[in-house]
């Protein structure tokens, strides 16, 4: 299985700050990554596909990137709508596996 | 609108069974492979089980194989997972997911194992 390996866990942040979260993969996936937002109480959605696209009517202050093991996640001035907790997801291989999960605290 | 709902959770005991729905509308369902991903209250994601367009092509989490079987009905839009043996460990939200790309989810169905 693909191991994907997601940090910092949680972190204490701030309104306008950037925020960068890490995503390390245990085998090159191309660049089959999702990341995820889930607020407390909902279905987690998708913020970015293929590593770095934006997915439609997601802000702009959002972004991915990287390819083959190692992808970075951003917020750019950082809201108070997006505290939630985010997940980086493979979809290369079978089994699809998740990080662990980055809880965005104020 | 593009909707996935899910039906069928509740409170089981361990070793019995319990089967999961998932209604789909607003687009073509037997166009896309569907997931089952849960999560335990509190904790993270985990994919369980996928089925391709067709429901010819199956792929299961190791820690579900033998006890769980997911299926589906093009005919009726429909996605199922029959769960059997249940554990208390499968306590959990039980989300049904669109496509590689799983970039629909449904608002999820709990399912509580206890005794």
């Amino acid at each position: 299985d693909i191991q994907m390996t997601q940090s910092p866990s949680s972190l204490s942040v701030s309104v306008g700050d950037r925020v960068t979260i890490t995503c390390q993969a245990s085998q090159d996936i191309s660049n089959y990554l999702n990341w995820y937002q889930q607020r407390p109480g909902q279905a987690p959605k998708v913020i970015v596909y293929d590593a770095s696209n934006l997915k439609t009517g997601v802000p702009s202050r959002f972004s991915g990137s990287g390819s083959g093991t190692d992808f970075t996640f951003t917020i750019n001035s950082l809201q108070p709508e997006d505290i939630a907790t985010y997940y980086c997801q493979q979809y290369d291989n079978l089994p699809f596996t998740f990080g662990q999960g980055t809880k965005l605290e104020i | 609108d593009v909707q996935l709902v899910e039906s069928g959770g509740g409170l089981v005991q361990p070793g019995g069974s319990l089967r999961l729905s998932c209604g789909a509308s607003g687009f073509t369902f037997r166009n896309f492979w569907m997931q089952w991903v849960r999560q335990v209250p509190g904790q993270g994601l985990t994919w369980i089980s996928g089925v391709s367009g067709d429901g010819s092509r199956t792929g299961y989490a190791e820690s579900v194989k033998g006890r769980l079987t997911v299926s589906r009905d093009n005919a009726n839009n429909t996605l199922y997972l029959e769960m059997t043996n249940l554990r208390v460990d499968d306590t959990a939200v039980y989300y049904c997911v669109r496509g590689f790309g799983f970039d629909v989810w449904g608002q999820g169905t709990m399912v509580a194992v206890s005794s």
